[in-house]
């Protein structure tokens, strides 16, 4: 399968500061990209569906002006936690997915390995 | 609106034994498809299996295979032969078409015990 790579894999930060991660599709272009918040023992929950060279589309309850996302280029989007605070330490994960629409298939959306922040 | 169910928390199996993994789903589409994930302590998301709602023969991936009971909207994962590696978080997960996201189900925290 298709290889999704995120940047960094761990981070910690002070209170009050920005954090970029950064979500690379390595051998494919990627129409759209996810980007999903993860709590422990909890499930996957999407926080923002991106395309390349528009705005973000924000789940409910997800404030886009602390969560910035950027889908510059077809194999690059950014998420920046804006004064992130504790209560934003989580696991970050992304996904691209290379059909926007059509039926499913089993090879259409990739997984990166995952961000993990940690806000002290 | 389209929501996944997985009424397992947590599953014990033994080394070699195979476990069923169950998964309900509730949509209203005609086209889906249902995918299963392995997520291990790592975090990673690893795809395992995939089935198309009319996909008329259940999938298989080596030791995995899915049972797929479309009239009772159910997606449950066997996995053969367990291995001690096996112990992870599973997730069912469903899109339907036309764009649409991926809804994951709460998980099931697979331990296989030596």
């Amino acid at each position: 399968g298709a290889v999704v790579s995120q940047h960094p894999s761990w981070v910690i930060c002070k209170s009050g500061t920005s954090v970029k991660i950064e979500c690379r599709s390595l051998d494919f272009q990627a129409t759209t990209m996810f980007w999903y918040r993860q709590f422990p023992k909890q499930s996957l929950m999407l926080m923002a569906t991106s395309n390349e060279g528009s705005k973000a589309t924000y789940e409910q309850g997800v404030e886009k002006d602390k969560f910035l996302i950027n889908h510059a280029s077809l194999t690059l989007s950014t998420l920046t936690v804006t004064s992130a605070h504790p209560e934003d330490s989580s696991f970050y994960i992304c996904s691209a997915r290379v059909a926007l629409a059509g039926v499913p298939s089993y090879n259409e959306q990739f997984f990166g390995p995952g961000t993990r922040l940690t806000v002290l | 609106a389209q929501k996944i169910t997985q009424t397992q928390p947590g599953m014990f199996v033994q080394e070699k034994e195979a476990v069923t993994l169950d998964c309900t789903y509730d949509t209203s589409d005609q086209s889906y498809g249902l995918f299963w994930y392995k997520q291990p302590s790592s975090g990673e998301m690893i795809f395992l299996i995939y089935q198309g709602s009319y996909d008329e023969q259940n999938a298989t991936e080596g030791r995995y295979s899915l049972n797929f009971q479309k009239a009772r909207k159910s997606a449950n994962l066997v996995i053969s032969a367990s291995q001690l590696g096996d112990s992870a978080m599973y997730f069912c997960a469903m899109r339907a078409s036309y764009g649409q996201n991926f809804v994951f189900g709460p998980g099931t925290r697979l331990s296989v015990l030596p």
